[in-house]
């Protein structure tokens, strides 16, 4: 019954390589996020969407391509993987109803690039 | 945007209370303020969220005063699972397709110690 999870939870490839991390989210909010948390611990935004719709697109590479094929799935997938790319990617997804900023995040995903 | 400023880490013992200030000085008059913990290798989780004077819950109180410029989280008699790094965060709800850049700051380390 875990409300926000993301799969894989340990992602480890080479440079060069694509790769997808899902998240689903099982509380029936209408936005979702994906998050980046480097080595120091920052954790920045990438993406939002509200309903499928994109909402923040931040200054991310075009490597990185959200897609939200329905409101309870918003799925990353990176392109030619670089080793900035390493850190823990962390989803999450807030209700209509509440605050944005009311967050409910997922366990993360940590990519690890060789 | 608010930018948010707090101590990079606080150390205390168990059965005692903590209090970690968060300043924002750039605050907007739309502005909420959240704070989140995050426990190591999982995602954060909100803990509370005001917008002036008290707000209390059963984990935590938040004191903001009048001219909202900071905010302090209160955590009551902590134990040595409130090790986690606390984020104070800054932002405006606002939907409708307007883009809202909600920012993590750097967040305060607390160590509890028995």
């Amino acid at each position: 019954d875990t409300a926000v999870s993301q799969t894989p939870k340990y992602l480890v490839t080479q440079m060069g390589n694509d790769k997808s991390i899902k998240c689903e989210q099982n509380l029936g909010h209408d936005t979702m996020y994906w998050y980046k948390q480097d080595s120091k611990k920052f954790l920045k935004i990438m993406f939002s969407y509200n309903n499928k719709e994109l909402i923040i697109n931040e200054t991310v590479p075009n490597r990185f391509s959200p897609k939200s094929p329905d409101k309870a799935h918003l799925n990353l997938h990176i392109n030619s993987l670089e080793l900035g790319d390493s850190a823990v990617y962390f989803c999450a997804s807030s209700p209509p109803e509440g605050r944005q900023e009311t967050q409910y995040f997922g366990p993360g995903t940590r990519l690890l690039v060789l | 945007l608010a930018k948010t400023t707090q101590p990079i880490s606080m150390d205390s013992y168990e059965g005692q209370e903590v209090n970690i200030t968060c300043s924002h000085n750039n605050i907007a008059t739309n502005d909420y303020i959240t704070w989140y913990q995050q426990f190591p290798s999982q995602g954060p989780r909100f803990i509370i969220q005001g917008y002036k004077t008290k707000v209390t819950n059963e984990v935590a109180s938040l004191f903001i005063p009048a001219d909202r410029k900071s905010s302090t989280l209160s955590l009551p008699r902590v134990s040595l699972s409130d090790t986690a790094v606390y984020y104070c965060l800054v932002g405006d709800a606002n939907y409708g397709g307007a883009t809202n850049k909600l920012i993590f700051g750097t967040g305060t380390l607390l160590a509890v110690q028995p």
